[in-house]
């Protein structure tokens, strides 16, 4: 089964840090693109983070303001996100995603990161 | 930058009536970087429709995609009651690399 799973999330001060966890299974992680993509409490999707296949791309959108830091370990089939200098406005599910054909085909059940002091 | 803008925001129909949502780009998309997302209260996203017109792994054939340059479309013929939900168009860009609209919620008249 194609499957991802995230881990990591939790409650946090203003300007903490977490780092998010994401295990793949179920198909050949390396051999996809991967990304981050939050939704905010009654909100709208925004992707955050964005990682080829190989580790040797990275994109953020501007919003993000050099916060995050995406990476992976192929061998362990995973995926992170570091996020700093977290802010209120980081308070969200952040789901762990497949791209495939510049389209987000697997996602994870998310996990959620309250920014709250 | 690209920035997506869908309508109607809402949209209130009954089951079995056909449905139009609409997704506007501030410029032009290719239509291979043009998709939608279903998405229903407490669940995660799902991937319904890529390059703008193929059909997701488990999509119906009632629903449909269509457009190009700034103008896309999704359509659902006849509505079913699972599908009231929220609807996301995104594209693959270039500034940013992705980019969502803010959604469509297709609720019961």
């Amino acid at each position: 089964e194609v499957q991802l799973v995230e881990s990591g999330g939790g409650l946090v001060q203003p300007g903490g840090s977490l780092r998010l966890s994401c295990v793949a299974s179920g198909f050949s992680f390396s051999s996809y693109s991967m990304d981050w993509i939050r939704q905010a409490p009654g909100k709208g999707l925004e992707w955050v983070a964005n990682i080829g296949g190989s580790g040797s791309s990275r994109y953020y959108p501007d919003s993000v303001g050099g916060r995050f830091t995406i990476s992976r370990d192929n061998a362990k089939r995973s995926l992170y996100l570091q996020v700093n200098n977290l802010r209120d406005e980081d308070t969200a599910v952040y789901y762990c995603v497949r791209e495939n054909l510049w389209a987000f085909d697997i996602w994870g059940q998310g996990t959620m990161v309250t920014v709250s002091s | 930058e690209i920035v997506l803008t869908q309508s109607p925001g809402t949209l209130s129909l009954s089951p079995g009536e056909r449905a139009t949502l609409s997704c506007r780009a501030s410029q032009s998309v290719s239509s291979t970087n043009l998709a939608w997302y279903q998405q229903k209260p407490g669940q995660i996203p799902r991937l319904l429709i890529y390059g703008a017109s193929s059909r997701a792994t488990g999509t119906p054939d009632r629903f449909s995609g269509s457009g190009s340059g700034t103008d896309f479309t999704l359509t659902i013929s006849r509505l079913e009651p699972e599908d009231f939900a929220v609807y996301y168009c995104q594209q693959f860009g270039t500034s940013p690399l992705f980019s969502f609209g803010p959604g469509t919620k297709l609720d019961v008249k």
